[in-house]
């Protein structure tokens, strides 16, 4: 599995769009790139994931590089709630599909 | 969403007695469950993989002796701490893998967690 990089902390206006990097040179053509997030003792919540076309849901967007080596996390107008730490991890379904997590970005959204 | 459920949320027990946790997938059947740990200020540290009817696979450096698991059915894994020391507090973590059919890839949700503190 492809390992991740993430900047270690980011900070957000509430309101505003949150943009949340993540690099993974060493992907594989048969992994897809997962983005959880981890509120304060909690288990990691399901954001959203991507192979090579970007993708919307009614939480973020995930947008992946043509060469996939990189992608970013939008959370297009984000909230107080939207505080947490996000991970970034490429997985292949076939395998053991295991998720390898790095230590994610701390964001926090401020009033 | 699926959903995934852990049990109990929180334990305290004393050194060196045994402490089973549970880990259920509510409404779809995972032939797949994961087990991570998390010590404050880490990140998540995946301990093992749980395949119903098999026996689980464990990461290096994870003693399968001390961390019991069992997948007995598609919607139950259990992680088994034995003889538990405080050097076993922490957070752990399950998911479960959850196939789509018809979609276009797999997703693990995960359990809300169970914070163990061993005295």
């Amino acid at each position: 599995d492809a390992k991740t990089t993430q900047p270690t902390s980011m900070d957000c206006a509430e309101g505003r769009a949150a943009n949340l990097p993540c690099n993974h040179s060493t992907i594989s053509g048969n992994e897809y790139v997962y983005w959880y997030r981890q509120i304060h003792s909690q288990g990691p919540q399901y954001i959203i994931h991507g192979l090579k076309n970007n993708e919307t849901n009614e939480m973020a967007s995930l947008i992946i590089t043509e060469d996939r080596k990189s992608s970013t996390l939008i959370l297009p107008h984000a909230t107080l709630r939207d505080t947490a730490v996000y991970y970034c991890i490429a997985s292949s379904i076939s395998g053991t599909y295991k998720y390898i997590f790095g230590t994610g970005t701390r964001l926090k959204v401020l009033a | 969403g699926a959903v995934v459920s852990q049990h109990p949320s929180w334990v305290i027990c004393k050194s060196g007695t045994s402490v089973k946790i549970e880990c259920r997938s509510l409404d779809f059947q995972a032939t797949t469950m994961f087990w991570y740990r998390q010590f404050p200020k880490q990140s998540l540290m995946l301990m093992a993989t749980s395949n119903e009817g098999s026996k689980a696979t464990y990461e290096q450096g994870v003693e399968k002796d001390k961390f019991l698991i069992n997948h007995a059915s598609l919607t139950l894994s259990t992680l088994t701490v034995t003889s538990a020391h405080p050097e076993d507090s922490s957070f752990y973590i399950c998911s479960a893998r959850h196939r789509t059919l018809g979609g276009h890839t797999d997703t693990q949700y995960f359990g809300p967690g169970t914070r163990l503190t061993v005295l």
